[in-house]
């Protein structure tokens, strides 16, 4: 069974800081990982999608990586600011027939002003 | 916007009662997926829908059931309410073709069970 785990379940940093957020994940027979964002009480907000074939994919500020054989990926955000304040989370796409994703907790991070 | 809605957005039900929740998926998806947030925890999938048949299963019970209408517009239905059903409940859709593919997810339906 595909656990995935986010440590530590909450960040806090001062604006302008660069950051890593962390996923690990036990079975590495994954067709894709994503990292997505949450904001209070809302959906979820697709960041990157990175393939089993890939090492990274990036998006303006934002890049991850993945090392599919240790089970591990990283979401790096470059020059933090207020608005990336969110709950961040990454799920994997298992090996079978559906979509199905499996989540972690989720990162919950904070920017200060 | 992702184009998914989900509606209601907040629903206060008691024990016992039947809730359906409703999401329309974005335009030209064919595949809607559910999944269970609770308070604090990641996502947890429910089941999924392609093309009006049910496509996979999580670890949920008989109570927890859905349909796919031909629009591919999809529903979520559990009965026997219990008070740990109170959760976020999650529609996304997908189904543009490839793989692998991005999900589109709704903003939710807040359930509460008093």
């Amino acid at each position: 069974k595909q656990e995935v785990t986010q440590i530590p379940a909450a960040l806090s940093v001062p604006e302008g800081e660069n950051l890593v957020l962390n996923c690990s994940f036990t079975d590495s027979a994954i067709y894709n990982l994503q990292w997505f964002r949450q904001d209070p009480g809302k959906g979820l907000t697709s960041l990157l999608l990175i393939q089993s074939s890939q090492r990274e994919q990036t998006s303006g500020r934002l890049n991850a990586s993945l090392d599919k054989s240790s089970g591990r990926s990283t979401l790096y955000i470059a020059a933090s600011q207020p608005g990336d304040s969110a709950t961040y989370l990454c799920a994997v796409e298992g090996a079978g027939a559906n979509s199905k994703l499996t989540f972690g907790k989720g990162i919950t991070l904070s920017v200060r002003p | 916007e992702t184009g998914v809605t989900q509606s209601p957005t907040h629903l206060i039900k008691t024990r016992g009662q039947q809730v359906t929740l409703r999401c329309s998926s974005q335009s030209g998806h064919n595949t809607v997926s559910w999944y269970q947030q609770a308070l604090g925890q990641g996502p947890q999938f429910i089941f999924q829908y392609y093309r009006e048949e049910e496509n996979g299963r999580g670890n949920f019970p008989p109570r927890f059931s859905g349909l796919q209408f031909p629009n591919y517009s999809s529903e979520l239905n559990v009965n026997a309410l219990e008070l740990d059903d109170s959760a976020l409940y999650l529609c996304a859709s997908s189904g543009l073709g490839g793989h692998p593919e991005k999900l589109f997810f709704g903003s939710g339906t807040q359930l509460s069970v008093l």
